[in-house]
């Protein structure tokens, strides 16, 4: 099956500090790439729809301007947590997609904000 | 918009009984239906999943599921639970526009007790 990358597996930063996750997919070509959170004993929660090239279109109550998404190629997305607050520590995961009917799951980023 | 419910939050069985995991869904249509498991700080991992055809799929580790249009459900079943089977398991619906983006279950957690 399709391989997506996600690095790095866990992260630990400051109060205030930014951090950057990036998801590859490393044997396809993804269209689009989509972000979910996971809080603690909790499901995924979709945060953002990424198309390469295009502008992230975010889930409603998530803050674009705090979880920067860039697609700029068909092989790599990024998430940024910009200025991370300890309530912002969770689960991210990515999945990527080369068309409409299913998408991969990177194994998934743990951050904890301290 | 499509929504899943998963009624069981935990579910303990024996090693060896038979499983069956709930699983209903809100969709107008016949939506993308996936089953995932996720082990304890890790990714997802794909079991299974439907698009069309055949209301009764085989996934992987011996897993599989059944679509019931009538009762909008689409229950994981396994005859044999093996303790390695612990883990969380996530049921998801993709919609037909958009079968990549996907609606997560609240998830059951499995305990096998030997």
């Amino acid at each position: 099956g399709a391989v997506v990358s996600q690095h790095p597996s866990w992260v630990i930063c400051k109060s205030g500090t930014s951090v950057k996750i990036e998801c590859r997919s490393l044997d396809f070509q993804a269209t689009t790439m989509f972000w979910y959170r996971q809080f603690p004993k909790q499901s995924l929660m979709l945060m953002a729809t990424s198309n390469e090239g295009s502008k992230a279109t975010y889930e409603q109550g998530v803050e674009k301007d705090k979880f920067l998404i860039n697609h700029a190629s068909l092989t790599l997305s990024t998430l940024t947590v910009t200025s991370a607050h300890p309530e912002d520590s969770s689960f991210y995961i990515c999945s990527a997609s080369a068309g409409n009917t299913e998408a991969f799951f990177g194994q998934g980023t743990r951050l904890t904000v301290v | 918009a499509q929504s899943v419910t998963q009624p069981d939050i935990h579910i303990t069985v024996s090693e060896g009984a038979s499983l069956e995991l709930r699983c209903n869904y809100s969709y107008g249509a016949t939506p993308y239906l996936f089953w995932y498991v996720q082990s304890p700080g890790q990714g997802l991992q794909l079991l299974l999943k439907y698009f069309s055809g055949d209301t009764l799929v085989q996934g992987i580790k011996g897993f599989e599921a059944e679509f019931k249009r009538s009762q909008s459900s689409f229950n994981l079943r396994k005859p044999s639970v093996h303790w390695s089977d612990a883990a969380e398991y996530f049921c998801a619906v993709g919609d037909r526009v958009y079968g990549n983006k996907l609606v997560f279950g609240a998830g059951t957690i499995l305990r096998v007790k030997s």
